[in-house]
Order: C-alpha cells, then structure tokens, then sequence
C-alpha cells in the first residue's frame, strides 16, 4: 500500500484531456512538501516530468501541467497523443516515515 | 540528458549479497544526492536509499539493517549493496541522481533527475 494514492488506470482518446490525481496525507502532501512526477514508458527507467508541483523541466510538451490543492496534486495531460501511453508517478517526502516515497503509479492508455 | 550507467551481478540466490555500481558524473557533487530505487516486476518505485558527497547517508527504515551505499568520488562511483537477500528483494534496481534545485531556485523536497537505465536483480534458488 503506498503512502501517495494513484488511481491504477485512467484512459482517453487522442487529442482529450485527462488528469492524474495524487492524494496524501497530513504527514506529507499536507504539510506543504513538494510533489514531483515521473513518466515511465514501457520498458525504460522513469524520466523527470515535473518539479516542484508545476514545473516542467526543459524538453517536456507544455501539454503536460502540474497543480496543488490541500492534501492533493494533480498531472493533466492535454492533446493526448498515443506516445503519452505510459506509467506516471507522483513522488514526495514523508514525514512520518522520513523517507522519499512514490504513489502507486497510474498506467494512461491512449484509446 | 546522459543517463547515470549501473551494473552489477542479476542473478542470485537466497541469503547471498546484492552488488550494484554506479557512474556518477555531470556537476558539482555537492549538489547532489546519489540514490537507488527499486521496481519490483509489475509494481510501483520504492526509495532504498541515498549518499551525499560528505558521505552521509539515509536509508529507507525498511531496509536499514540490510543496505549500504557508498561513495567513491576518485572513480566517480556510487554503490549499493543489500545483504541476505530474499525472492522478496528481485526487482530492477535503478541509481538515480537526487537534487533540490533547478538553476538558481531551489525547492523543499529533492527529485531524482537522471536516473540509469535499471539492472534486473532475481533472487532465486
């Protein structure tokens, strides 16, 4: 059971709008630490997505956005594009278990 | 951006000891912590553990008993060992490069950019 919650899967057509919700608790999303995301494509190591809850580094499509609220944060990914079929990772620190730790992962299909 | 290169032994059996190395290069090490993360088959990232350029490490609680990681900056290597391992530890086992800043601004919780391109450990009788 992983500390950051994922939705396992979520899905969307070329072109569409989806969004990837990460939820914590009071021991790290909550207390104001940073949330920060991967993208694993099949087969490879996971790359940098976004730091910091909004920033992308260089070389990432501005199609990709990043957002906080609370306890949550959010990935939205607009204009789906098939290349975008991947794992997404959220990660941030924990408190509690003073430890960095990941969500679950959430696994986009592009239908 | 260059990926951080590992390797190291992927087969092994119950009880004997993990060994992976890894490069590290690209700035300033004092910028940086020097991490492994682990992804067991079909399952998501777990944090095992990490080494700054003083040599101070932190390791995930889980673990501590059984990991090191070291530094050897005259080789520009970093290096992971996980002893008694069980079918529990087969995972691909990824070094990462952990910081806190971008350019000039830096941020409260450190993110791990490269990373390498993973090494499949099974342990196996």
């Amino acid at each position: 059971q992983s500390v950051l919650t994922q939705p396992p899967s979520v899905s969307g057509a070329p072109g569409q709008r989806v969004t990837i919700s990460c939820t914590g608790s009071s021991s790290n999303i909550g207390s104001g630490y940073d949330v920060h995301w991967y993208q694993q494509l099949p087969g490879t190591a996971p790359k940098l997505l976004m730091f910091g809850n909004t920033n992308r580094p260089s070389g990432v499509p501005d199609r990709f956005s990043g957002s906080k609220s609370g306890t949550s944060v959010s990935l939205a990914i607009t204009g789906l594009q098939a290349e975008d079929e991947a794992d997404y990772y959220c990660q941030s620190y924990d408190s509690s278990l003073d430890a960095w730790v990941f969500g679950g992962g959430t696994q986009l299909t592009v239908l | 951006q260059v990926q951080q290169q590992q390797w190291g032994a992927g087969l092994l059996k119950p009880s004997e000891t993990l060994s992976l190395t890894c490069d590290v290069y690209e700035g300033s090490f004092s910028d940086y912590y020097w991490t492994w993360i682990r992804q067991p088959p079909g399952k998501g990232l777990e944090w095992i553990g990490e080494v700054n350029h003083s040599g101070s490490t932190k390791y995930n609680t889980s673990l501590k008993s059984r990991v090191t990681i070291l530094l050897d900056m005259s080789k520009n290597q970093v290096s992971l060992k996980l002893t008694s391992v069980t079918a529990a530890d087969t995972a691909v086992y990824y070094c990462a490069r952990g910081t806190y800043c971008s350019g000039t601004r830096c941020y409260g919780i450190k993110w791990f950019d490269p990373w390498g391109q993973g090494t499949l450990v099974t342990v196996s009788s």
